[in-house]
């Protein structure tokens, strides 16, 4: 079974919207941590924002947010007044405790493009 | 700062050829994982290590890869008898502090094709 899932192929949005981008995950480890990075056309992995399962409050960094949904099992980046920038892979990966694990497991990827 | 360096970051081979994949972690940063990224996909996770030891390598996909990190600092991913179907990017990362959920911080990879 997938381990992270995101049905999202690709998302074109206009310049200064909103966008979510969709990620849920599989697990029976009650401890894990949730992380988005961004792949621009360049290669390089960017960090974006982690969740840990046991946080309280959904993570938050700059334009992005993270809608933590933990019955769901879901883990949506949130991009607030998208810029054209910010066109590139968006990946959501799970890492979890279980008997020390310390890989990252990613999804396929949602592809965003920001239209001007 | 600097941050995780890989060379080359291009590499074309023949079929059969060895490759030796290189990555420079940020100074101090105690794990180190490498992944692998076929076109379109997300990265696979391949080889970790944890300072000079090699803690998991459950992903590497068979016998012809190996990987080492001698002195718990460079690594080297090295590939033999090449095939088709290695050709990817070649993604390293490293993070300070082991058993920590702390970000992992990825090189620019390598991206190796084979003919």
């Amino acid at each position: 079974a997938q381990k992270i899932t995101q049905t999202q192929p690709g998302m074109f949005v206009q310049e200064k919207e909103a966008v979510t981008l969709d990620c849920t995950y599989d697990t029976s480890d009650p401890s894990y941590g949730l992380f988005w990075y961004k792949q621009p056309s360049s290669g390089e992995m960017i960090f974006l924002i982690y969740q840990g399962s046991y946080d309280q409050q959904n993570a938050t960094e700059g334009r992005y947010s993270l809608n933590f949904q933990k019955a769901r099992k879901s883990a949506n980046l949130v991009i607030s007044a998208s810029q054209l920038g910010d066109s590139a892979m968006y990946f959501c990966a799970m890492r979890e405790a279980l008997q020390g694990a310390q890989k990252l497991v990613f999804g396929q990827g949602t592809r965003l493009t920001i239209n001007p | 700062g600097a941050g995780v360096s890989q060379s080359p970051r291009y590499k074309v081979a023949k079929r059969g050829q060895d490759v030796a994949l290189r990555c420079d972690p940020i100074s101090g940063h105690v794990s180190l994982f490498w992944y692998q990224q076929a076109l379109g996909q997300g990265p696979e996770f391949l080889t970790y290590f944890q300072n000079e030891a090699q803690l998991d390598k459950s992903g590497l996909p068979s016998d012809r890869f190996f990987a080492e990190r001698p002195e718990g600092s460079v690594s080297t991913l090295k590939i033999q008898r090449t095939q088709q179907e290695d050709s990817a990017v070649y993604l390293c990362a490293s993070n300070l502090i082991a058993g920590d959920y702390n970000e992992q911080f990825f090189g620019p990879g390598t991206r190796l094709t084979v003919l």
